[in-house]
């Protein structure tokens, strides 16, 4: 089955830096890989997605760039603000559309913006 | 858009006793949902896929048997957590495919159980 890497586990950044979060993935038939940001006690919440036609994608200060060939993808966000500060979890699965497809996360990383 | 609500938000149950937890999609039918278990401090694992109409699919490790999966029509599934135990306890999440949609899926808010 897919193996999601994450690193690093924590991150501390200057409010107005950016932030890069990078994963791995071993299933060379993964094709859709998004982004979660989650909060404490909360459901995770979609910050932005990739599927494997594509190499980069972005929205405002969230980008994502995905190399299939060395199977790893990562996250940046610009600009950093205290909002940001949760923690984010990468995910990976050969989406089919034949209902076999469930999520395989990484292990997270803490995102702390210092003021 | 795209809502999935469960219900209960968190239980409190004790050692022996069954749970079951609703996944519903609100405003979408969903052909297949995911339930998920998530430990303090971990990650979202999936336990298993379930599809409208047809048994679910468990992970590995994930003992059917102790977690029932019933995904009776295209906007209901739930999840029982049989004879549970202090070590079932965690956030169990679900989530939802929209069945004319793309590959996004939609969580719900998750549900706390505490097995005293």
């Amino acid at each position: 089955g897919e193996n999601v890497e994450q690193h690093p586990s924590t991150l501390s950044v200057q409010e107005g830096d950016s932030a890069v979060i990078k994963c791995t993935y071993s299933d060379s038939a993964s094709n859709y890989f998004p982004w979660y940001k989650q909060e404490l006690g909360k459901r995770p919440q979609l910050i932005i997605d990739i599927r494997s036609n594509v190499g980069e994608k972005k929205d405002q200060r969230i980008a994502v760039t995905l190399n299939k060939t060395a199977k790893h993808f990562s996250l940046h966000i610009t600009e950093t603000q205290p909002e940001d500060s949760a923690v984010y979890f990468c995910a990976a699965t050969p989406y089919s559309g034949g209902g076999a497809d469930g999520l395989t996360f990484g292990k997270g990383t803490h995102l702390i913006i210092q003021p | 858009g795209a809502v999935v609500s469960q219900h209960p938000s968190w239980v409190i149950c004790k050692s022996g006793t069954s749970v079951k937890i609703e996944c519903r999609s609100l405003d979408f039918q969903a052909t297949t949902m995911f339930w998920y278990r998530q430990f303090p401090k971990q990650s979202l694992m999936l336990m298993a896929t379930s599809n409208e109409g047809s048994k679910a699919t468990y992970e590995q490790g994930v003992e059917k048997d102790k977690f029932l999966i019933n995904h009776a029509s295209l906007t209901l599934s739930t999840l029982t957590v049989t004879s549970a135990h202090p070590e079932d306890s965690s956030f169990y999440i679900c989530s939802a495919r929209d069945r004319g949609g793309n590959y996004e899926q939609y969580f719900g808010p998750g549900t706390r159980l505490t097995v005293t």
